[in-house]
């Protein structure tokens, strides 16, 4: 059980265009749903996170405007990013959680999304 | 916000010897301390977890100890295999979003 999905697995796309990362859980209902970024030999960055039906908590630094992240259902966020250029090349990495107002509980992780932007 | 330091930074071992990895963290609200394996080019894969609430947990070959008066937690491989070669994450939360060590590179010497 508790497992997440992702898609696409990799995308290249051009500078200036903008990409769509789906991410979805596919046996639970996921109330919470968190997005990371993560460089070459580098730990996980939280980007923002996301709960059903209500607008996006970007981390500091995080362009909203630029992620642009939608939690229409209980079981799939996407992420898009807009205007993409070299430096947003990177592996993204979406995650869910049940847990809701606080309370902790377990994230699951999905596959990831290798981005490279030429 | 929460901080959490990760030692070693890349560990090798011989096959069946046991592997140790060691995190502290900074706010003592911290309640949940899961462990995460990535293998190259995928995702972060829950291996273990522990709560505020228990001092040591174990699944089969790993284990994790927690000590809140020291604010450090460990996670413990015991017979290491080939398949265990991968980065190892730990990471800690008071809340729900999670800060993760900075990662260890294990490599098991067959």
């Amino acid at each position: 059980g508790a497992v997440v999905s992702q898609h696409p697995s990799w995308v290249i796309c051009k500078s200036g265009t903008s990409v769509k990362i789906e991410c979805r859980s596919l046996d639970f209902q996921a109330t919470t749903m968190f997005w990371y970024r993560q460089f070459p030999k580098q730990s996980l960055m939280l980007m923002a996170t996301s709960n059903e039906g209500s607008k996006a908590t970007y981390e500091q630094g995080v362009e909203k405007d630029k992620f642009l992240i939608n939690h229409a259902s209980l079981t799939l966020s996407t992420l898009t990013v807009t205007s993409a250029h070299p430096e947003d090349s990177s592996f993204y990495i979406c995650s869910a959680t049940t847990t809701s107002g606080g309370s902790v509980d377990t994230q699951y992780f999905g596959p990831g999304t290798r981005l490279t932007v030429l | 916000g929460e901080n959490v330091e990760q030692h070693p930074s890349t560990l090798s071992v011989q096959e069946g010897d046991s592997a140790v990895i060691k995190c502290t963290y900074s706010d003592s609200a911290s309640n949940y301390f899961p462990w995460y394996k990535q293998e190259l080019g995928k995702g972060p894969q829950l291996i273990i977890d522990i709560r505020s609430n228990v001092g040591e947990k174990k699944d089969q070959r790993i284990a994790v100890t927690l000590n809140k008066t020291a604010k450090h937690f460990s996670l413990h491989i015991t017979e290491t295999q080939p398949e265990d070669s991968a980065v190892y994450f730990c990471a800690a939360t008071p809340d729900y979003k999670l800060s993760f060590g900075a990662g260890t590179t294990v490599t098991v010497r067959a």
